[in-house]
């Protein structure tokens, strides 16, 4: 069965730095999306993206945050210039064309010191 | 905003028994889609079940029921013969217009052997 894979699965970065989170959506998905989970908290919604540009952010997802499609299988979340506050679980998340199921990846987590 | 609330923060159940977890939510739209996530110490969120509105049968898959409520506003989780493997974090969530979905605060799910 098709499956949304994340790379890496654990990362840990030091605050200032930037991060690229990568996902690799189930191949006939044409709706990605990007939500974290803080640890003990509840799976917050980031940005959705969609022909190419984003459709849908959250106040979260600030000047920091970037999405991109850089090619016909990767959708690559960038943070800028990690704060502590930026440690979590990032989720990726993917779905068909008319369809609202929405399938996640395992997850990337993020330590930033 | 949306809101969806899962006001049990835990639960436990006896291994082979039925158990029944709690979600309210907040919506003016007839047409939506409900979902229940199960989120183990892995982090990874796997679809449990999920329930169009329109239909006013319950979704059910294998051990896992809901019991959708359309006036009231909820959408329960019933899961029969509880496994020791069922034990998790679990969200309640909901979509509207295919767009992003938003979780409830989770219920953590203990299996008592």
């Amino acid at each position: 069965e098709p499956e949304v894979t994340q790379t890496p699965s654990h990362q840990v970065t030091q605050m200032g730095q930037e991060v690229i989170l990568r996902c690799v959506p189930i191949s006939n998905h044409l709706y990605f999306y990007w939500y974290r989970q803080i640890l003990g908290q509840k799976v917050e919604f980031l940005v959705s993206f969609y022909n190419n540009e984003i459709s849908e952010k959250s106040e979260i997802f600030d000047d920091q945050f970037s999405v991109e499609r850089p090619d016909g299988s990767n959708f690559t979340l960038k943070i800028r210039s990690t704060k502590l506050e930026d440690s979590a679980m990032y989720f990726c998340a993917s779905r068909e064309y008319a369809q609202e199921t929405q399938y996640f990846g395992p997850g990337t987590r993020l330590l930033v010191l | 905003a949306q809101t969806v609330t899962q006001s049990q923060p835990e639960m436990s159940v006896q291994e082979a028994e039925t158990v029944t977890l709690s979600c309210t939510y907040d919506t003016s739209e007839s047409d939506y889609y409900l979902f229940w996530y199960k989120q183990p110490p892995s982090r990874q969120m796997i679809l449990v079940i999920r329930q169009e509105a329109y239909k006013q049968q319950n979704a059910t898959e294998n051990r896992f029921s809901v019991n959708f409520q359309k006036a009231a506003k909820s959408f329960s989780l019933k899961i029969s013969d509880s496994q020791l493997g069922d034990a998790a974090m679990y969200f309640c969530g909901k979509v509207q217009g295919y767009q992003k979905v938003t979780f409830g605060t989770g219920t953590k799910l203990q299996v008592i052997p």
